[in-house]
């Protein structure tokens, strides 16, 4: 079946620092969503990316979907402890169902 | 307020028990979903539903079987449970397949001894 990869598994960085996770298809997708987990909460849904080459901001956060829509990007401009958690990539061909990442664990060091 | 309920929220039984996860969705969701989740490996779909009586397998349906009798809800039930389903458990909707954003339960941990 479809798999995406996600990576890093884990990364640790000083408040204020920039973090970015990554996942990446052999396939082409129809969309990619990403979603943020804290610790001991579940998934909660960021953003969707749908078109080719795309870039979507949230307010310190920037989503990029690749123009092969084989890869996409989150990444996080000078990181606060409130960002710490589990970023996942979920994604799909078609209308399989979605795939998720195994996920980026992000701490902040204060 | 839209939400995905699930119950119980913690859970200890033994192996062979028969037992159900409830989950329940009331934003009219066409689309419901089970993930469990592990150390390291990520959220995994157990099985999914697009629709009223339409159930399909997921990645890891060994174990586990579901019902879609109406729209709202979709139990997940384990009927002789064993450790290896030790795990993290989700619900999850969405207002279509695939392509809209899927709303969370809060989760179910699940141990069995």
């Amino acid at each position: 079946g479809q798999q995406v990869m996600q990576i890093p598994q884990y990364q640790h960085v000083q408040e204020g620092e920039d973090f970015t996770t990554y996942c990446n298809s052999s396939t082409t997708l129809s969309n990619i969503q990403w979603y943020k987990q804290r610790p001991g909460g579940h998934p909660v849904f960021l953003i969707q990316l749908v078109k080719s080459g795309e870039v979507k901001k949230q307010k310190r956060l920037t989503f990029q979907f690749g123009e092969a829509k084989k890869n996409s990007s989150l990444h996080i401009t000078a990181t606060q402890t409130t960002d710490v958690g589990t970023y996942f990539c979920a994604a799909n061909s078609g209308n399989t169902p979605l795939v998720f990442g195994k996920g980026t664990r992000l701490s902040v060091i204060a | 307020e839209a939400q995905v309920t699930q119950n119980p929220r913690y859970l200890i039984t033994v192996t062979g028990k028969k037992l159900t996860v409830t989950c329940s969705q009331n934003m009219n969701h066409e689309y419901m979903s089970w993930y469990r989740q592990d150390p390291g490996l990520g959220l995994r779909q157990i099985y999914y539903s697009m629709n009223v009586e339409v159930t399909d397998k997921g990645d890891v349906p060994e174990g586990y079987k579901v019902s879609r009798k109406e729209k709202r809800n979709f139990p997940l039930i384990l009927e002789s449970p064993s450790p290896n389903q030790t795990s993290l458990y989700f619900c999850a909707s969405s207002l279509w397949h695939s392509n809209s954003p899927l709303h969370f339960g809060n989760g179910t941990r699940l141990t069995v001894t």
